[in-house]
Formats: C-alpha cells, structure tokens, sequence
C-alpha cells in the first residue's frame, strides 16, 4: 500500500516570503499523480496543484511550484511570495494510475504572518 | 451544480442513534468518494462509487457503515448504532472519471458529525 509523509505539523511564513512544504510517498509503482490540496477553515478542499510523474518538468500554479524528486520520492510545494490567504492546512496526495482515490498524508499547517 | 453539496453542514446525534449523510456531486461527474476526517487529521479513505457500483469499499471501517448511488449522481453515507469514534468530518468529492488519475477531485464542505 502507498503511504505519503508530510513531517512538518506546522509551518510558518511571513507575508511576501517564500516557504516550502515537504512530502515523501512510498510506492513500487512507476506510474501515478501527485496533488497538493490547501484545507482552509471552511474545511473545503481546494487544489493547489498537480505533477504526473511520467513528467519530469515540474508543474508550476503561479505563485506555487513543486519540486519533484522521482527516485527520492519527494514532492515539495514552494510557495512564493506568501499572502495572508495562503493561511491553510496543507495535504500532499497520491493517487495510483490505476486506482481511483487519493492517499492523503496528515498536512501541514501554515501560518502566514503579517 | 456549481459545486459538490453535502447536507447537512452540522449533525449532533447520540450515541446508538443511526445517521444518514449526504451528498450531490458536481453534474455529470461519474466518480464518487467518501472520506473521514478526525480532529486535526489527514484523510481516511472510505469508499468510492464508479456509476453506481462501488469497486473499492475497503476502507469503511466496520459493518456499520455503509453507503449507497442512485442514479449515478447522489449518494448516502449511513453509520448505524453511532460511537463517539465515529464524531469527524466526513467529506465527500467527485470526479469527472474516477478510471482516469489525471481527472482532479472536487470536494464539498463536509458534514461535521458529533456523537454525544
């Protein structure tokens, strides 16, 4: 079974800054997706941004960015220029080619401090 | 609809009651998926609808949770004899094609459950 890490519970930022969420996954598949999702207050989760990993260009959403490290297993979201908004709980996903759902790691929340 | 819509936002219940939970997803979207989320925690996978068919429900965690489709588009979450374990977040999401990785998950607000 896939598992996703995010070992940061929390982070914090100040505005206009730039701050980077980690994530790590463990799979024996070559072929899948990676999401991050931001959870703010009103519980709705809002997608951040997507890499396949057959890609090895990373995808970029305006201010946000990742770095995909396939042999490491590493996804990291950098977000730059931090605005008051961006204040969430992060969650890094995975979801396997052939499987529909996603596997969530346990988030990080970010502070984003003015 | 503009969204994936799940009633009720709030639902306080007592313990051994049974619930029933909500949830419309976005028009025209074929997959399904129901997930938990306890204070503070990632998210658990429950189950997920293709259509109406459910091909993966390993993740319900006892036999008194069950869920149902119909007509490919709204679908129930049921917890019978509710425990106060069972107090969470339980969000629902919908995609376009639940057989296509690529196709992004969209999810409502969730419905707060509380067991007293």
């Amino acid at each position: 079974a896939q598992t996703v890490t995010q070992s940061q519970p929390e982070m914090s930022v100040q505005e206009a800054e730039t701050v980077t969420l980690s994530c790590t996954y463990d799979t024996s598949e070559s072929d899948y997706y990676l999401f991050w999702y931001k959870q703010p207050p009103s519980r709705q989760m809002i997608l951040v941004i997507r890499q396949e990993a057959y890609k090895q260009q990373n995808a970029t959403e305006n201010r946000f960015s990742v770095n995909f490290q396939k042999a490491a297993k590493s996804f990291s979201l950098k977000i730059s220029d931090s605005q008051l908004g961006d204040a969430a709980m992060y969650f890094c996903a995975y979801r396997s080619a052939n499987i529909g759902q996603l596997t969530f790691g346990s988030g990080t929340q970010l502070t984003v401090l003015p | 609809g503009a969204g994936v819509s799940q009633s009720p936002s709030n639902k306080v219940t007592e313990k051994g009651k049974d619930v029933e939970l909500r949830c419309d997803p976005i028009s025209g979207h074929t997959a399904l998926y129901w997930y938990r989320q306890s204070l503070g925690q990632g998210l658990e996978f429950l189950i997920y609808f293709q259509g109406n068919s459910a091909p993966d429900k390993s993740g319900l965690p006892s036999d008194r949770f069950s869920a149902e489709r119909t007509g490919g588009s709204v679908s129930t979450l049921t917890i019978q004899r509710t425990q106060q374990e069972d107090s969470a977040v339980y969000l629902c999401a919908s995609s376009w094609d639940g057989l296509n990785s690529n196709s992004p998950l969209h999810f409502g607000n969730g419905t707060r459950l509380t067991v007293t």
